[in-house]
């Protein structure tokens, strides 16, 4: 069975300083990658994906995370973070073909004017 | 429609009384999900159906729950004899396989149990 952990309920960072959101992973097979952001009081939209090819991925917003394969990690990161990243954060992980995925339990990201 | 509607957006019922959820996702999606977020938390995932297969009910969490998806389109969650743990955000998504599986989400709809 595929789970996803995000070890961290809550991240504080520094406007301006680069954050980091920690999410691994276990999943039979190639893993499919996924992270959505929960604005308050808003729907969770995609902010980006692994599928496969370069482990650095690029998404909306200045975001992007890395696909650690050895480590089964795929840390969502941004360098510079602004007041309006803050946000929950979830991270989700699928086998290929026509299976379920799963999230993660969040993380609240909290951006310190 | 451009995106996953769901109606209603809220719900308050009493204790006991039977829900229903609806989900009309996005045209053409193969894959639907339904999950339960309570205050802000985690997402409680619920059932999932995928094209014509069985749908994997495993995280419905009582034989109260139950969702059908019919002619492959909309769907209906629905809870029976309604409790307070109950209340929470109930979110519908779908995916398209196209799309290399990202999922579209619903505003949700806020259930409260009095």
């Amino acid at each position: 069975a595929q789970s996803v952990a995000q070890p961290e309920d809550q991240v504080n960072v520094a406007e301006g300083n680069p954050l980091t959101v920690k999410c691994t992973y276990s999943v039979s097979g190639n893993p499919y990658l996924f992270w959505y952001v929960q604005y308050p009081n808003r729907g969770l939209q995609f902010l980006l994906k692994y599928i496969t090819g370069d482990n650095l991925v690029k998404g909306s917003y200045g975001f992007e995370a890395e696909f650690n394969k050895s480590q089964t990690s795929f840390h969502l990161k941004k360098p510079s973070a602004l007041v309006s990243d803050s946000a929950l954060y979830f991270c989700a992980v699928k086998p290929g073909g026509y299976q379920k995925v799963t999230f993660g339990t969040g993380t609240k990201l909290q951006v310190i004017p | 429609g451009a995106g996953v509607s769901q109606s209603p957006s809220n719900k308050v019922t009493e204790k006991g009384k039977d829900v229903e959820l609806r989900c009309d996702p996005i045209s053409g999606h193969t894959a639907l999900y339904w999950y339960r977020q309570s205050l802000g938390q985690g997402l409680e995932f619920l059932i999932y159906f995928q094209g014509n297969s069985a749908p994997d009910k495993s995280g419905l969490p009582s034989d109260r729950f139950s969702a059908e998806r019919t002619g492959g389109s909309v769907s209906t969650l629905t809870i029976q004899r309604t409790q307070q743990e109950d209340s929470a955000v109930y979110l519908c998504a779908s995916s398209s396989n196209r799309g290399r599986d990202i999922q579209y989400f619903g505003a949700g709809t806020r259930l409260s149990v009095l």
